[in-house]
């Protein structure tokens, strides 16, 4: 299995400012053949399913704000709030989907400062 | 605009089965075009990937859950389900079921709101 390890577990930002939460994969998640790193982020509130926010690793999902950016390629990638909000509080995680045995990190608590 | 939505019992007794259907509306079950995922998260940790299906009945399933294990699908009523044997107290979660497009990146790119099943007698 790929393991996916994110950091911090959690932080606190203050609004306006910017979060940035790390993930790291066991061995790389770039395929060779297409130059795609199959790594996904989603932003899960409670109360509420998970909500995809990116995939290939940089690539929003449509209606997701600017403000959320990912980035990093191989084993090491970044998400990226920039001018927190309120409404960003929420946990966090990084998925990879370069194999079929689908592997999430332990999750990123993001909370106000 | 696709909706998922689980149901089935919310306990279930130790050493028996777990059984949820997901209910799919809004047009893409039969496409051919997707997965059909469960996910589940135990109260107070992560996400865990169950398995997956394809309309044609094709199956993926996580290696660690494969042997207790069964997700089949209804493609007369747009659902497809999840059987989980032999449970106990770490079966206890909140169960998701979630779409998976083929033809980009294999995410999961819609959920169903989740329902969370206890394993207690």
């Amino acid at each position: 299995d790929i393991v996916m390890t994110q950091s911090p577990d959690s932080l606190a930002v203050s609004l306006g400012e910017r979060a940035t939460i790390n993930c790291k994969s066991s061995q790389s998640v770039l395929y060779s053949s297409n130059n795609k790193n199959y790594l996904a982020w989603y932003q899960h509130k409670p109360g509420q399913p998970p909500k995809l926010l990116i995939y290939w690793a940089s690539t929003r999902e449509s209606g997701v704000p600017d403000r959320f950016s990912g980035s990093g390629s191989g084993t090491d990638f970044t998400l990226t709030i920039s001018g927190l909000q309120a409404e960003d509080v929420a946990v966090y995680y990084c998925q990879q989907y370069y194999n079929t045995m689908y592997t999430f990190g332990q999750g990123t608590k993001l909370e106000i400062k | 605009q696709v909706q998922l939505q689980e149901s089935g019992p919310g306990l279930v007794k130790p050493s028996q089965t777990l059984s949820l259907t997901c209910t799919v509306s809004g047009g893409s079950f039969n496409s051919g075009h997707h997965y059909w995922s469960w996910i589940r998260q135990p109260p107070g940790k992560g996400l865990e990937w169950i398995g997956y299906i394809y309309y044609s009945g094709t199956t993926y399933y996580n290696p660690s859950l494969k042997s207790r294990l069964t997700i089949s699908v209804d493609t007369s009523k747009s659902q497809f389900s999840l059987k989980l044997s032999s449970v106990t107290a770490a079966d206890t979660a909140v169960y998701y079921c979630a779409r998976v497009p083929m033809n980009t990146a294999m995410v999961f790119d819609y959920w169903g709101q989740g329902t969370l099943v206890t394993v207690s007698s």
